[in-house]
This record gives C-alpha cells, sequence and structure tokens, in this order.
C-alpha cells in the first residue's frame, strides 16, 4: 500500500515558526491535492488544510500549506503551546483509487 | 453543522466479527462518500475503504479486502463497516470519514475502539 513520508518528530519553542515535510510520488502528491489534520492525544484528527493550502473556518492563519511537484509542507508560524500535537498529511492515491496517509509528526513544543 | 456519530466500543474474540456503525447528520447524506480509517495503538492513520452514499458502490484496501464489507441505509444516514475473521492486530481505533474535496476525509467521527482479545 503506498504511503507518504514525514517527520516522525519536530519542535520548536514559542513564536518560532516550524515546518512539517510530507513526500508522496506520481500517483498521489504528484497529481492530487493533500490535506493536513491535527490529532491532539486521544481524540480523532481534525481537519487543518485541505486542496494544499486552504483553511476551513475556524483554524487561525498561523497554519498554511504549501505544495510542490511531489511533495507538500505544513507551516506553523507564531508557535504556541496548544500547537503540541501530531500532524498528518494525506492525499488520494490514484493508483489505490483511495486515500493514503503519513505516518505523522509529533510536533513538540519546547 | 456537520456531524458523525460512530456506535461504542466493542471487545471480540479472534475470529469473531464487529460491525461499527456511523450516523452522519448537517448534511445530505448521499452527496458525500464515508471513508472507514482505522489507527493501530501508536501506529499511522490506514485507510480500509470507502462507500458511495449515492449509489453503493464500494472500494476497499487489499490489506483487509475479503474481511471488510462497507454498507450503508441511506433512510438511516448511516453507514456501516463489518470486519470479519478478527484477530489480534485488528485492535484499533476505528474512524468513519465524510469524504469532501476530492473525497478525502474532512469531517471525523469520534472513533470506534475495537479491541480483539481471547
Amino acid at each position: 500500500q503506498s504511503v507518504l513520508t514525514q517527520p516522525p518528530s519536530a519542535s520548536g519553542t514559542p513564536g518560532q515558526r516550524v515546518t512539517i515535510s510530507c513526500s508522496g510520488s506520481s500517483s498521489n502528491i504528484g497529481i492530487n491535492n493533500v490535506n493536513w489534520y491535527q490529532q491532539l492525544p486521544g481524540t480523532a484528527p481534525k481537519l487543518l488544510i485541505y486542496t494544499n493550502n486552504q483553511r476551513p473556518s475556524g483554524v487561525p492563519d498561523r497554519f498554511s500549506g504549501s505544495k510542490s511537484g511531489t511533495s507538500a509542507s505544513l507551516a506553523i508560524s507564531g508557535l504556541q503551546s496548544e500547537d503540541e500535537s501530531d500532524y498528518y498529511c494525506a492525499a488520494w492515491d490514484d493508483s489505490l483509487n483511495g486515500p493514503v496517509f503519513g505516518g505523522g509528526t509529533k510536533l513538540t513544543v519546547l | 453543522q456537520v456531524q458523525l456519530v460512530q456506535s461504542g466500543a466493542e471487545v471480540k474474540k479472534p475470529g469473531a466479527s464487529v460491525k461499527v456503525s456511523c450516523k452522519a447528520s448537517g448534511y445530505t447524506f448521499t452527496d458525500y462518500a464515508i471513508q472507514w480509517v482505522r489507527q493501530a495503538p501508536g501506529q499511522r492513520l490506514e485507510w480500509m475503504g470507502w462507500i458511495n452514499t449515492g449509489n453503493g458502490n464500494t472500494k476497499y484496501s487489499e490489506k483487509v479486502q475479503g474481511r471488510v464489507t462497507i454498507t450503508r441505509d441511506t433512510s438511516a444516514s448511516t453507514a456501516y463497516m463489518e470486519l470479519s475473521s478478527l484477530r489480534s492486530e485488528d485492535t484499533a481505533m476505528f474512524y468513519c470519514a465524510r469524504g469532501g474535496q476530492q473525497w478525502l476525509p474532512d469531517y471525523w467521527g469520534q472513533g470506534t475502539l475495537v479491541t480483539v482479545s481471547s
């Protein structure tokens, strides 16, 4: 099963800007859009970014997304303690005819 | 507001089956697909399958193909995921999610913990 590749961990201090990468292939990110999800401990994932760079209503503009080729990135500026969470990327995979997910990145706010 | 409410936690013995429900509200049920995703303890999100709630068509991942069946009851705005021949490695939190843009999950259910243990 195709999967997307994320770094297992990331960290930053309050106020800093951090980025999380997501690497895919020509059958997923290369030709389809990317979503990002935030998953707080013990809760369901929550949509953070959709269609590469769009924020749902209620998501602070500190969160932004981008895509280039077969990779995507999530950036969080003005880092806050409540941003400490797991973050997942996802994209539709045309070979699978289903979504594929990254392995998740655990963000620690130091 | 869009809500997906799942059935409660289950404990099953190896070899048994489990059926999890997902009741949708706040939107037209047949306008969006339902995705089923599971997450084993400490593991990544893993897609299991989807159902086109409009026509009932389904697609399953190769990993669970043959053991999973996804159905829907449009009159009740509810989708179901049944997993059979359970084994210990099926212990996971199971989520349903609405398929939004490009059918990627946008709204998620609260999750149903399925524990497989003898």
